[in-house]
């Protein structure tokens, strides 16, 4: 069974800091990367997307990817309290499928 | 560009009775996917569309879950009879095209099965 694996949280941060969200996955065959925010009650906004190894940056994001360590991460650079979500890891499959992770909640304290 | 269109957007109803979702995807786009997203977990696929045809039903209930997407736009899910555990956000997510980068979701449609 394909896995991607995130730590629940919440991460707790306070405005300004940089806050680092981590995502593990089990299929080495998997070549495209996701970072979906999803606030309470509303439906996931993709905000970022990565498919080689190294750093990608999008404004104050930045996902990072490590392939041999099957490891993806986003940081955010000086959190908003606007930024307080509910972070989704998601890893395209072989087939094209989009598993998803059970996400990690991000709380920035102002 | 008007985004994938849901309806309806909260649906409560006692186990053992069916509910239907609707989905309109964004203009142009082939593909068509359904999730289920229960409570604190990400959302997990239900059923892919590629036009009219099923790419992958492999994750859903066939018993009592059906979906279909007549002429490759809308598409319907279907759910009889509901169980308690079918209480969960429905969303409808579409894309230009198979394995295409980037899903467009719908805003959801929240069932609460009693």
């Amino acid at each position: 069974q394909k896995e991607v694996e995130q730590n629940s949280g919440p991460l707790s941060v306070p405005e300004g800091a940089i806050a680092s969200l981590n995502c593990t996955y089990s299929d080495r065959g998997s070549q495209s990367f996701f970072w979906y925010r999803q606030y309470s009650g509303k439906s996931p906004e993709l905000i970022m997307s990565i498919y080689s190894n190294g750093d990608k940056e999008d404004g104050r994001f930045t996902a990072q990817l490590n392939k041999a360590s099957q490891y993806v991460s986003l940081l955010i650079r000086d959190s908003q309290p606007s930024d307080s979500a509910t972070y989704l890891c998601a890893v395209m499959d072989s087939s094209y499928k989009l598993i998803f992770g059970s996400g990690t909640r991000l709380l920035v304290r102002p | 560009e008007a985004g994938v269109a849901q309806s309806p957007r909260y649906k409560i109803i006692e186990k053992r009775q069916s509910v239907a979702f609707w989905c309109n995807p964004i203009s142009g786009h082939a593909t068509l996917y359904w999730y289920q997203q229960i409570l604190g977990q990400g959302p997990k696929l239900l059923i892919q569309f590629q036009n009219n045809g099923v790419v992958d039903d492999s994750q859903l209930p066939k018993d009592r879950f059906s979906a279909e997407r007549l002429k490759g736009v809308d598409s319907t899910l279907k759910i009889q009879p509901a169980k308690l555990e079918d209480s969960a956000v429905y969303l409808c997510a579409s894309s230009l095209y198979e394995g295409t980068d980037t899903q467009y979701f719908g805003p959801g449609t929240r069932l609460t099965v009693l």
